[in-house]
């Protein structure tokens, strides 16, 4: 199994660019999320899924939209991207919401100038 | 909803010594607390956790310590090596949303 695959890992944006952040398990589980790491800060969850077609938002939603199609799939993208979301971005899945671990995929680092 | 606070920002000690990272939070209903491990340039990774109706956990070197009244649990680590410096980091579930809440994180380092 590869676990979670993100991609791309390192991307530059310019202020006002859109893009897609690709995240996709191969583990079957039911819960994916996204959180965004900064400095001093700890790990802030974006956005959540508990299931394909569903999706509901955490805490700092703000700048960014998911979906989820399939069980495997669950990209974040970044509408009109602001040097605020200037981040290192995980995703994560879970066999199910609630207590249980987390894996998470390698990160993708994204700058906004 | 939950908020977790987690001490000290910065660890260092000596490799042999004891390391202990403190964590609290809000919701005296919360009901499972994670720690996870991120090495430098890594992934977060699970290295233990603890279910609210147990007040202690271990698994070898690392143990957790739950103390719900005071609302806060630790992160133990005994026999540091140089391979355990990183960033733990705590976290604790909100019941209502059933969704993880970080700390800050800590950054240990373990000095040879």
């Amino acid at each position: 199994n590869a676990g979670v695959t993100q991609t791309p890992k390192f991307q530059v944006l310019k202020t006002g660019q859109s893009m897609t952040l690709q995240c996709a398990q191969d583990m079957n589980h039911e819960y994916m999320s996204w959180y965004r790491q900064d400095p001093g800060m700890g790990l802030r969850l974006i956005h959540y899924s508990v299931g394909a077609g569903i999706t509901d938002q955490g805490e700092v939603p703000n700048g960014y939209n998911v979906s989820r199609s399939t069980t495997e799939d669950f990209p974040l993208r970044l509408l009109s991207a602001a040097p605020s979301q200037t981040s290192v971005y995980f995703c994560a899945s879970s066999y199910s919401m609630g207590p249980g671990e987390l894996f998470f995929g390698e990160g993708s680092r994204l700058t906004v100038l | 909803g939950e908020n977790v606070e987690q001490h000290p920002s910065t660890l260092s000690v000596q490799e042999g010594d004891s390391a202990v990272i403190k964590c609290t939070y809000s919701d005296s209903a919360s009901n499972y607390f994670p720690w996870y491990k991120q090495e430098l340039g890594k992934r977060p990774q699970l290295i233990i956790d603890i279910r609210s109706n147990v007040g202690e956990k271990k698994d070898q070197r690392i143990a957790v310590t739950l103390n719900k009244t005071a609302k806060h649990f630790s992160l133990h680590i005994t026999e540091t090596q140089p391979e355990d410096s990183a960033v733990y980091f705590c976290a604790a579930m909100d019941t209502g949303f059933q969704k993880l809440v970080f700390g800050t994180g800590t950054r240990l380092l373990v000095s040879p």
